[in-house]
């Protein structure tokens, strides 16, 4: 099955600094998106972005769908945006990687 | 956005016992729902697939007779924990398909005595 690669596993941040986080896919995928987990568990979905650029407020993402590749980022960051972030793809199911875990300190 | 329930938020039971996770669509109807478990600091593993009408389709390594799996209705999917162990013990999340996009319920997290 298709592999995918988060990185960097861990990061910790201070208060308004600007970061990116990447998937990296073993092959082309489909319907990628980005989530974020909360401390308290909740998902909360940030970007269906199959391909192209998107933004939402702080964050944006982009799609390199021909080079296998997704980036998150996340400018001028609040402790608020601490938490897990996953990038997840469809074959027949919703398959994640295995997340970037990330402290915003402030 | 699209709304998905998930109750209890927490469950506490005794060894031996059995628990029942209900996974609800509030403002859409899904046909296909799925339950999600997720470890400690690990990544979430789908357990099953639930189609409303049909049975339940298992993922590898994941016992059916343990997780039972009814999707009765197109919002409503339940999971029940068959005589839990303290390896049961974990955080179970659901999901169901909206128009193109997977919406996830708030989780409910499992422990076992």
């Amino acid at each position: 099955g298709i592999q995918v690669e988060q990185s960097p596993p861990d990061l910790i941040l201070q208060e308004g600094a600007n970061s990116t986080l990447r998937c990296n896919f073993s092959d082309s995928v489909n319907n990628l998106q980005w989530f974020h987990q909360n401390p308290w568990g909740q998902l909360i979905n940030l970007f269906y972005i199959p391909s192209g650029t998107k933004q939402n407020g702080r964050l944006s993402a982009t799609t390199v769908a021909t080079e296998r590749y997704s980036l998150l980022y996340i400018s001028s960051s609040q402790t608020t945006d601490s938490g897990v972030y996953f990038c997840a793809f469809w074959d027949y199911k919703l398959s994640f990687g295995a997340g970037t875990t990330v402290t915003v300190r402030a | 956005g699209a709304v998905v329930s998930q109750h209890p938020s927490w469950v506490i039971c005794k060894s031996g016992t059995s628990v029942k996770i209900e996974c609800r669509s509030l403002d859409f109807q899904a046909t296909t729902m799925f339950w999600y478990r997720q470890f400690p600091k690990q990544s979430l593993m789908l357990m099953a697939t639930s189609n409303e009408g049909s049975k339940a389709t298992y993922e590898q390594g994941v016992e059916k007779d343990k997780f039972l799996i009814n999707h009765a209705s197109l919002t409503l999917s339940t999971l029940t924990v068959t005589s839990a162990h303290p390896e049961d013990s974990s955080f179970y999340i659901c999901s169901a398909l909206g128009t193109g996009e997977l919406f996830f319920g708030e989780g409910s997290r499992l422990t076992v005595l």
